[in-house]
């Protein structure tokens, strides 16, 4: 089976930096993304990585050790309109593009 | 979402009935998705297709049909809709890409609630 464990809620200040971390057990790998999803709201593509390292997109990045089975989001100078879910998901295959999503992070950020 | 619509949008229906719930796209992408989202359990892989008249199952498949005559319409049918399958379902479209170039980015309908009594 497939597997993605990431912390069910995680609590900020405005104009600070969090992390949401993401261990994965799948059968296969391609890369790991991240999505967010406000309340009542569709999921919004926010990063991929395919290789280790770290990928930057403004205030986001995202980090993957492919050799850990390991992710993380990373969001700096929290704002208001972060407070949502985040997800991870794992490509787990390359052909149809089929992911296996997280239960998903809430992230309240308070002023 | 611009480019792919989902209908209906919310959906009332008592156990046992026929429900079929339609995606449409305009942006002509091959890979089409169904997935339902509970608490507490994530998005879930319900049907995907990769072509006109090719399907295959996803992880929480038992329960749900689909077809896509079409490219650009994938349609999930619950032929005798049961109160587990309340959920809020959500169509995704792909424009695939090779692993490294992030073009295996989905995007999501607005999703649609389905209440079964």
């Amino acid at each position: 089976g497939q597997s993605l464990e990431q912390p069910s809620e995680v609590t900020a200040v405005e104009g600070a930096i969090v992390q949401i971390n993401c261990t994965y057990q799948t059968s296969g790998f391609y890369g790991l993304s991240w999505y967010q999803q406000h309340d009542g709201g569709a999921p919004t593509f926010l990063s991929y990585n395919a290789l280790d390292g770290l990928e930057e997109t403004g205030r986001f990045s995202s980090f993957l050790s492919r050799s850990d089975s390991y992710g993380y989001l990373l969001l700096q100078e929290l704002q208001m309109k972060d407070s949502a879910s985040y997800f991870c998901a794992v490509l787990l295959n390359s052909g149809y593009s089929t992911l296996t999503f997280g239960k998903g992070t809430m992230l309240l950020v308070s002023p | 979402d611009a480019g792919i619509t989902q209908s209906p949008r919310h959906k009332v229906t008592e156990t046992g009935t026929p429900v079929t719930l339609r995606c449409h796209q305009t942006e002509n992408h091959r890979y089409m998705y169904w997935y339902r989202q509970d608490p507490g359990h994530g998005l879930r892989l319900i049907h995907y297709s990769y072509g006109v008249k090719d399907t295959d199952k996803g992880e929480v498949s038992d329960g749900y049909s689909v077809s896509r005559s079409k490219t650009e319409d994938f349609l999930l049918t619950l032929e005798s809709a049961t109160s587990s399958q309340t959920s809020v379902y959500f169509c995704a479209i792909s424009g695939h890409g090779d692993i490294f170039s992030g073009a295996n980015v989905l995007t999501f309908g607005a999703g649609s609630r389905l209440t079964v009594l």
